[in-house]
């Protein structure tokens, strides 16, 4: 079974540009999670969907959003990026939602803003 | 104070050495996770549990929930097992997602 995807890998955009940033999850996932990890926060939880709708958020300005299509692939957008957004974002997929079931994690996009 | 706090940040032991790492949490949990990340990025999650202990060739993970305290152990310790571990906690409910610790960087000399 292939695991989650992630696109693009690395990625550098300069402030005030949106991004957007894509997952696939492993075949069978309908939950796909979003995460960032900084060395100064660690990582932080930015929201989740499930079956095409958002379920949880974490505490992160409205610039973050998301979506998930019917395939369960889900998009991740940045708006007005800044400085502090330089980050590595992950994504993961699981059976369930909220935590329930073990979280199978991709390789990351790695986001620097200039 | 964070909700989940590990013990120690920082590990340097020898190859061949049993390994502990601490997870406390102040929050009520449904399941805490642990999760190995290596230099580049990628994580792996280890375990899921909710009581009790499991175990997983060299690695042992147990919990307790009236303590809210749980350990990662590792048998044997090999220097491929040098990693950033991290415990993350469910909240439950379905409300919140990860909850995550700062993470224990094991480094296992040969």
């Amino acid at each position: 079974k292939a695991g989650v995807t992630q696109t693009p890998r690395y990625l550098i955009k300069t402030r005030g540009q949106q991004v957007t940033l894509s997952c696939s999850p492993i075949s069978g996932h309908r939950s796909v999670s979003w995460y960032q990890q900084t060395p100064g926060q660690g990582l932080q939880f930015l929201f989740e969907y499930f079956s095409e709708t958002q379920r949880n958020k974490g505490n992160f300005p409205g610039r973050f959003s998301g979506r998930q299509f019917s395939n369960s692939r889900s998009e991740m957008n940045v708006s007005t990026l800044e400085l502090g957004d330089s980050a590595l974002y992950l994504c993961a997929s699981s059976l369930e939602f909220g935590g329930h079931g073990e979280q199978f994690f991709g390789p990351g996009t790695r986001l620097t803003v200039l | 104070k964070n909700e989940v706090e590990q013990s120690p940040q920082n590990l340097t032991a020898q190859e061949g050495e049993f390994i502990t790492i601490n997870c406390s949490y102040s929050v009520g949990i449904s399941a805490l996770h642990w999760l190995q990340q290596h230099p580049g990025g990628g994580i792996v999650s280890l375990f899921m549990l909710s009581s009790g202990k499991k175990k997983h060739g060299r690695l042992i993970a147990t919990i307790n929930i009236q303590e809210k305290h749980s350990s990662l152990h590792i048998t044997a310790s090999h220097p491929r097992d040098s990693a950033v571990y991290i415990c993350a906690v469910n909240r439950g409910g379905g409300a919140d997602g990860l909850t995550f610790g700062k993470g224990t960087h094991l480094i296992i000399q040969p």
